[in-house]
């Protein structure tokens, strides 16, 4: 079974100090990973996703990710963050067999920018 | 290119009422998914549409919710009766290619 996992509940960053929301993920054969962010009463809001290739994914707002396949990691980066960074961003993976699977999800990060 | 569509935004009802939501996806976009996120939690798929056919239903709790895309375009999905612990943000998603899209979900709560 697919799982993802995010170790923190809460990230607390200043504003302009870079950030880091970590996830890890577990699925049989290679992955699909994807970042989405949500803000208060709205939908989730694609930022980034990995598929193959390049390990470092640079997405949307200036976000980027990393994937670590030895430690099964795929943190969300950005070298200098904002106020309007802060959000709910969550971890998904889906497993790399044939059509359009489910994304699974992890709980969620809530990230704080403080000014 | 519109994105995918959800009614209503909120609603608010009480136990054992029933409540149905309504899901236009993206123009084309064959899967179309159902989510529910209680807060606090992130998304769990609750079923999963390939055109107006089920293809994974495993997680919803089909003594109350039940859901329908009879025309392999939109969808609803229904609670009924509904139960204090339905509250949550049900959100609609489709796919095609390896993307995801999702709407902006409706926020129910049962009181």
């Amino acid at each position: 079974a697919q799982s993802v996992a995010q170790p923190e509940d809460q990230v607390n960053v200043a504003e302009g100090n870079p950030l880091t929301v970590k996830c890890t993920y577990s699925v049989s054969g290679n992955p699909y990973l994807f970042w989405y962010v949500q803000y208060p009463n709205r939908g989730l809001q694609f930022l980034l996703k990995y598929i193959t290739g390049d390990n470092l994914v640079k997405g949307s707002y200036g976000f980027e990710a990393e994937f670590n396949k030895s430690q099964t990691s795929f943190h969300l980066k950005k070298p200098s963050a904002l106020v309007s960074d802060s959000a709910l961003y969550f971890c998904a993976v889906r497993g790399r067999n044939s059509g359009n699977t489910p994304l699974v999800f992890g709980k969620g990060t809530r990230l704080s920018v403080i000014a | 290119e519109a994105g995918v569509a959800q009614s209503p935004r909120y609603k608010i009802i009480e136990k054992r009422q029933s409540v149905a939501f309504w899901c236009n996806p993206i123009s084309g976009h064959a899967t179309l998914y159902w989510y529910q996120q209680i807060l606090g939690q992130g998304p769990k798929l609750l079923i999963q549409f390939q055109n107006n056919g089920v293809v994974d239903d495993s997680q919803l709790p089909k003594d109350r919710f039940s859901a329908e895309r009879l025309k392999g375009v939109d969808s609803t999905l229904k609670i009924q009766p509904a139960k204090l612990e339905d509250s949550a943000v049900y959100l609609c998603a489709s796919s095609s290619g390896g993307g995801y899209t999702f709407g902006s979900g409706t926020r129910l709560t049962v009181v």
